[in-house]
């Protein structure tokens, strides 16, 4: 079966320190991956977005990058965090021809 | 701008009743639709997809989508308790099937 994996839970984080947040898809193969933020009480917002390794696009410009170093692999890093990076961060996937994505349990990151 | 809009509530409703959420969207190129129901501190989990005009059913839920209105609406009868939650829609478009989502209803049902 499908799973998806995005680590760590909670992260505290001080300002102009740098992010890392690894989520793994397992059970599948070349799924598009999607990164989310959801800002307390809003909506989710697209980050990123892709379709292949290697393959990023960006929809909203920011201080935050992501990439895919394998099939079934994304992170989304930074180099230096804002207090307006704090939120909660979503991986999801959906294979193709799939409808509707899985997310990720999420990543609340704090910035202090 | 692709948007989609949706009246955050709360929405109450009691125990066994209908409880019926609404959302419109811009983008007239989605091509499908989505509910997703969050509670609090989790993530979100689909409840139902829609991409015809019409109605879809699936137990307790009704998906409702009328594209030339660009209006797509979820029905939960019966409500219960365990129902309580934030409600999401969303709408697919692009290459990517990129989902755009309003920003949410929350749904008190009570008991």
């Amino acid at each position: 079966s499908q799973t998806i994996h995005q680590w760590p839970a909670t992260l505290v984080q001080p300002v102009g320190s740098p992010l890392s947040l690894e989520c793994t898809v397992e059970g599948t193969s070349n799924p598009n991956l999607y990164w989310y933020r959801q800002a307390a009480g809003r909506g989710l917002q697209l980050l990123f977005y892709s379709i292949g390794i290697d393959q990023i696009s960006s929809e909203v410009p920011q201080n935050l990058s992501a990439s895919r170093p394998q099939d079934r692999q994304f992170i989304l890093s930074s180099k230096k965090l804002l207090l307006s990076d704090s939120g909660f961060y979503l991986c999801a996937w959906i294979s193709a021809g799939g409808y509707g994505y899985t997310f990720g349990s999420g990543t609340r990151l704090t910035v202090v | 701008q692709k948007e989609v809009e949706q009246n955050s509530g709360p929405l109450s409703v009691p125990e066994g009743a209908i409880a019926s959420l609404n959302c419109t969207y811009s983008d007239r190129g989605s091509q499908s639709f989505f509910w997703y129901r969050q509670y609090s501190g989790k993530s979100p989990e689909l409840i139902m997809f829609i991409y015809s005009n019409g109605d879809k059913e699936d137990g307790r839920f009704t998906a409702q989508l009328n594209k030339a209105s660009q209006y797509v609406s979820l029905l939960i009868r019966d409500s219960q308790p365990s129902d309580s939650a934030t409600y999401l829609c969303a709408a697919a478009s692009g290459s990517a099937r990129q989902l755009t989502f309003g920003s949410g209803t929350q749904l008190t049902v009570l008991p």
